[in-house]
């Protein structure tokens, strides 16, 4: 079964507004959450390590102030595109460990128009 | 940090015959290296991995082999069929619930 679980799938949103997207790991607690962010016809690139608790790690040259991460319990982490951009366009998907295996969210299709 | 990189970036191989997909790293401190094969639209599947204390991991139709004082791993399909049509990434990382550095990624198309 379904390991991590990513919400919404799919969002359009107008430029300047603000897109939560949320993680959840099914039926055990993740301390840890990787945030990555997959553009056409790349690679997936770590934006940010969610931790449980405290601040989120984030990857060079990714805007803190841009991508909020919230990682309030052991089973929730959300990300906040924030003031969305059409260049913020892209796949985002969440990671997480179980058993030292790297599992994924479904993946979140974001369109900024 | 981690650096990965993945050749070729595009590969056509006729059914039936067998594919290899390379990758290198940098950090000599990554033991942990998965390969993902990612279907359009679709999240990371993991097909095969391989952690630093062995050199081979076999699983059917697919292989992983290391050299880590090469700092190289490769990834090969035998016996190739349609449905192994997709993008594989390979990656690496220091193991234990470390992040993953993906490399580039390779366009696998079967011809049938």
């Amino acid at each position: 079964g379904a390991v991590v679980s990513q919400h919404p799938s799919w969002v359009i949103c107008k430029s300047g507004t603000s897109v939560k997207i949320e993680c959840r790991s099914l039926d055990f607690q993740a301390t840890t959450m990787f945030w990555y962010r997959q553009f056409p016809k790349k690679s997936l690139m770590l934006m940010a390590t969610s931790n449980e608790g405290s601040k989120a790690t984030y990857e060079q040259g990714v805007e803190k102030d841009k991508f909020l991460i919230n990682h309030a319990s052991l089973t929730l982490s959300t990300l906040t595109v924030t003031s969305a951009h059409p260049e913020d366009s892209s796949f985002y998907i969440c990671s997480v460990y179980r058993n030292l295996e790297a599992f994924f969210g479904q993946g979140t299709r974001l369109t900024v128009v | 940090g981690e650096n990965v990189e993945q050749h070729p970036s595009t590969l056509s191989v006729q059914e039936g015959d067998s594919a290899v997909i390379k990758c290198t790293y940098s950090d000599s401190a990554s033991n942990y290296f998965p390969w993902y094969k990612q279907e359009l639209g679709k999240r990371p599947q993991l097909i095969i991995d391989i952690r630093s204390n062995v050199g081979e991991k076999k699983d059917q139709r697919i292989a992983v082999t290391l050299n880590k004082t090469a700092k190289h791993f490769s990834l090969h399909i035998t016996e190739t069929q349609p449905e192994d049509s997709a993008v594989y990434f390979c990656a690496a990382s220091r193991g234990g619930n470390e992040k993953l550095t993906f490399g580039t990624g390779t366009r696998l198309t079967i011809i049938p």
